[in-house]
């Protein structure tokens, strides 16, 4: 089965400035794909940025962008240039095949101005 | 629909009576799927439909909670005799199905409330 860990409970940056927010899973598949998701007071999860297993090269959106070590099963999110709309509860999730989504505990995530 | 949408959004409800939690996935989706969401937890699975059918029913913590799903569209999961520990916002995701990976698409979530 595959397991999802968010060690960092609360993390927190001053603006403008760059963040690391960690994500370790496990799985027995080759195959699979890995998600960061960020949660807003609003609730609804919106999709920041996937990572497909198969691709070496580290996944990017604009601001966010992703470390992926395959062999260590590391998939860590960086945040750029942070913004006070970066706030949120952010979760790292896994998905392999047709299975269900796995999340991991989530981070919330603070910007001081 | 363009989104996800959820109904109703905000439920109190009194300990021991039954709720409904509806679900509008967007139009295409073939898959569906509820998690839960504790007061500051991460999302835990409940059940996912394939169509009308539930392949992985794993996630439903109790005969008091079931789900169906009809026209391979709207979801409703039902909770019976509803205690305390219900309380939770649950959200409702959708997606396209054919191993594409692109995740899913969710709902804004309904928090249900049991007192």
């Amino acid at each position: 089965a595959q397991t999802v860990t968010q060690s960092q409970p609360e993390m927190s940056v001053q603006e403008a400035e760059t963040v690391t927010l960690s994500c370790t899973y496990d799985t027995s598949e080759s195959d699979y794909y890995l998600f960061w998701y960020k949660q807003p007071p609003s609730r609804q999860m919106i999709l920041v940025i996937r990572q497909e297993a198969y691709k070496q090269q580290n996944a990017t959106e604009n601001r966010f962008s992703v470390n992926f070590q395959k062999a260590a099963k590391s998939f860590s999110l960086k945040i750029s240039d942070s913004q006070l709309g970066d706030a949120a509860m952010y979760f790292c999730a896994a998905i392999q095949g047709a299975q269900k989504l796995v999340f991991g505990q989530g981070t919330r995530l603070t910007i001081n101005p | 629909g363009a989104g996800v949408s959820q109904s109703p959004s905000n439920k109190v409800t009194e300990k021991g009576k039954d709720v409904e939690l509806r679900c509008d996935p967007i139009s295409g989706h073939t898959a569906l799927y509820w998690y839960r969401q504790s007061l500051g937890q991460g999302l835990e699975f409940l059940i996912y439909f394939q169509g009308n059918s539930a392949p992985d029913k794993s996630g439903l913590p109790s005969d008091r909670f079931s789900a169906e799903r009809t026209g391979g569209s709207v979801s409703t999961l039902t909770i019976q005799r509803t205690q305390q520990e219900d309380s939770a916002v649950y959200l409702c995701a959708s997606r396209r199905t054919g191993g594409d990976g692109y995740g899913y698409t969710f709902g804004s979530g309904t928090r249900l409330t049991v007192v």
